[in-house]
C-alpha cells in the first residue's frame, strides 16, 4: 500500500520561503513522476510542477521563477520550495505520484494528506 | 497561459445521468484525466487517458472525448457522487499540466 506522508511549516510570513517534504512509503520512488499541487481555501486545484524519472523538472509558468522541486531517491523523498511567498500562496499543498504516463500527462494515483500553509502579511 | 474550462456547477436527481464537460484547445492531442474531490479529502482519479477507468472506480463513471471537449459521464448518480470534479491535461507542447476550474456536482 503506497502512502505519501507530507510535512513542513504551516505558518509563514510574507517574503519567506515555503518548504515542504513528502516521503513515499510502501512503494518504489524511481520510475514515477512526482508532482506538487495546491488548492487555495475554497478554490480549485493548481498544478505547481513535477520531477520526472530522469531528474528533470517542469514547472507552472506562473510560478516558475519562485519554485524548486527536488528529490532524494535514497530517502524516497520529494521536496518543494517556493520563495518570496505572499498571502496569495496560502493553500493546501499536496504531493502526488504520477503513473501510467503517456501523451505528456500521468494519472495522479496516490496523493499525500495535504498540508495547509498560511502566509501572514 | 493554457486553460481548461468547466461549468461551475451541475445538478441532477438521484438515478439520473450527470455530464460534466471540459474544453481546451489542446485536448485533441493531449489526454484528459478526471478527479473527484470530496470536502476535506485529497482528489481521487476516476478517469484517465480520456476514457479509462481505474480499478475500484464504479462502472457508472465513464469518459469520452470529441474534438476540443472531453466529458465525464456519471450514469445512475448516487448521493455519494456529490463532490467537486476536476479535469486535468497538458498544454499543446506537453510542457506543463493544467487543471480545469472544477465543477461542483450536486445531487438533489
Amino acid at each position: 500500500q503506497v502512502q505519501l506522508q507530507q510535512w513542513g511549516a504551516g505558518l509563514l510570513r510574507a517574503s519567506e520561503t515555503l518548504s515542504l517534504n513528502c516521503a513515499v512509503y510502501g512503494g518504489s520512488f524511481s520510475g514515477y513522476y512526482w508532482s506538487w499541487i495546491r488548492q487555495p481555501p475554497g478554490k480549485g486545484l493548481e498544478w505547481i510542477g513535477e520531477i520526472i524519472p530522469s531528474g528533470s523538472t517542469n514547472y507552472n509558468p506562473s510560478l516558475k521563477s519562485r519554485v524548486t522541486i527536488s528529490a532524494d531517491t535514497s530517502k524516497n523523498q520529494l521536496s518543494l520550495k517556493l520563495s518570496s511567498v505572499t498571502a496569495a500562496d496560502t493553500a493546501v499543498y499536496y504531493c502526488a505520484r504520477g503513473d501510467l504516463c503517456s501523451r505528456n500527462s500521468c494519472q495522479l494515483d496516490h496523493w499525500g494528506q495535504g498540508t495547509l500553509v498560511t502566509v501572514s502579511s | 497561459s493554457y486553460e481548461l474550462t468547466q461549468p461551475p456547477s451541475v445538478s441532477v436527481s438521484p438515478g439520473q445521468t450527470a455530464r460534466i464537460t471540459c474544453s481546451g484547445d489542446a485536448l485533441p492531442k493531449q489526454y484528459a484525466y478526471w478527479y473527484q474531490q470530496k470536502p476535506g479529502q485529497a482528489p481521487v482519479v476516476v478517469i484517465y487517458e480520456d476514457s479509462e477507468r481505474p480499478s475500484g472506480i464504479p462502472e457508472r463513471f465513464s469518459g469520452s472525448s470529441s474534438g476540443t471537449t472531453v466529458t465525464l459521464t456519471i450514469s445512475g448518480v448516487q448521493a455519494e457522487d456529490e463532490a467537486d470534479y476536476y479535469c486535468q491535461s497538458a498544454d499543446s507542447s506537453g510542457t506543463y499540466r493544467v487543471f480545469g476550474g472544477g465543477t461542483k456536482l450536486t445531487v438533489l
